[in-house]
């Protein structure tokens, strides 16, 4: 079975730094992009990023909205993947999921974590 | 960056009646490959987001066939023919040409 799962959110202050990871398993996990999306509070959804697999160099591409404050990493021999978030703003309070991409498509989604930005 | 704008953005529905759920694109989203990555996601509340449909309407692993997908270029639609109980939720179109991804808004669809 496939699973995503994330973890490392919580509560943060503005300015602050916090670092998810989303751990797979059911899978070979290094064969596949990894993306990160976020959903804030009653809002849609948006993405945040990815990252692609060996054969394509471990590329990443980011949404504006956070590039230069973001970074997206992983570790194949782990089968995790990483958001590393910095310098963080009220409006990245969010629930963040990681994805399964597959030629474009979001295939598998953990069950998210909760990332709150206040002081 | 694309912008995908749905409609309608809520749809009350009978149970066993169709609906249909419109994804209009700011252009093309015919990939220099050949391929439209134009999808469909899933989202019932409380729950993180389930690929529905890709490539406009390739029925993802364990999706039911009521739920079927077309279109073309700039124009898609998503279309449930029978609504039960369990399709309650939103669903976003999203596409995946570069450079980035982009979400529709999302259209709630609840029962009547």
């Amino acid at each position: 079975e496939v699973q995503l799962v994330e973890s490392g959110g919580g509560l943060v202050q503005p300015g602050g730094s916090l670092r998810l990871s989303c751990a797979a398993s059911g899978f070979a996990f290094s064969s596949f992009y990894t993306a990160w999306v976020r959903q804030a509070p009653g809002k849609g959804l948006e993405w945040v990023g990815r990252i692609s697999h060996r054969a394509d160099n471990f590329a990443t591409l980011y949404a504006a909205s956070v590039r230069g404050r973001f970074i997206i990493s992983r570790d194949d021999s782990k089968k995790s993947a990483y958001l590393e978030m910095n310098s963080l703003q009220h409006e990245d309070t969010a629930v963040y999921y990681c994805a399964r991409e597959n030629w474009s498509a979001f295939e598998y989604w953990g069950q998210g974590i909760l990332v709150t930005v206040s002081s | 960056d694309i912008v995908l704008t749905q409609t309608p953005l809520s749809s009350p529905v009978t149970l066993g009646q169709p609906v249909s759920i419109s994804c209009r694109s700011s252009q093309s989203l015919v990939n220099s490959d050949g391929n439209t990555y134009l999808n469909w996601l899933q989202q019932r509340p409380g729950q993180p987001p389930r690929l529905l449909l890709y490539k406009i309407s390739n029925r993802f692993s364990g999706v039911p066939d009521r739920f079927s997908g077309s279109g073309a270029g700039t124009d898609f639609t998503l279309r449930i023919s029978r609504v039960e109980a369990e399709d309650v939720g939103v669903y976003y179109c999203m596409q995946a040409m570069l450079p980035l991804p982009t979400f529709g808004q999302g259209t709630t669809v609840e029962i009547k």
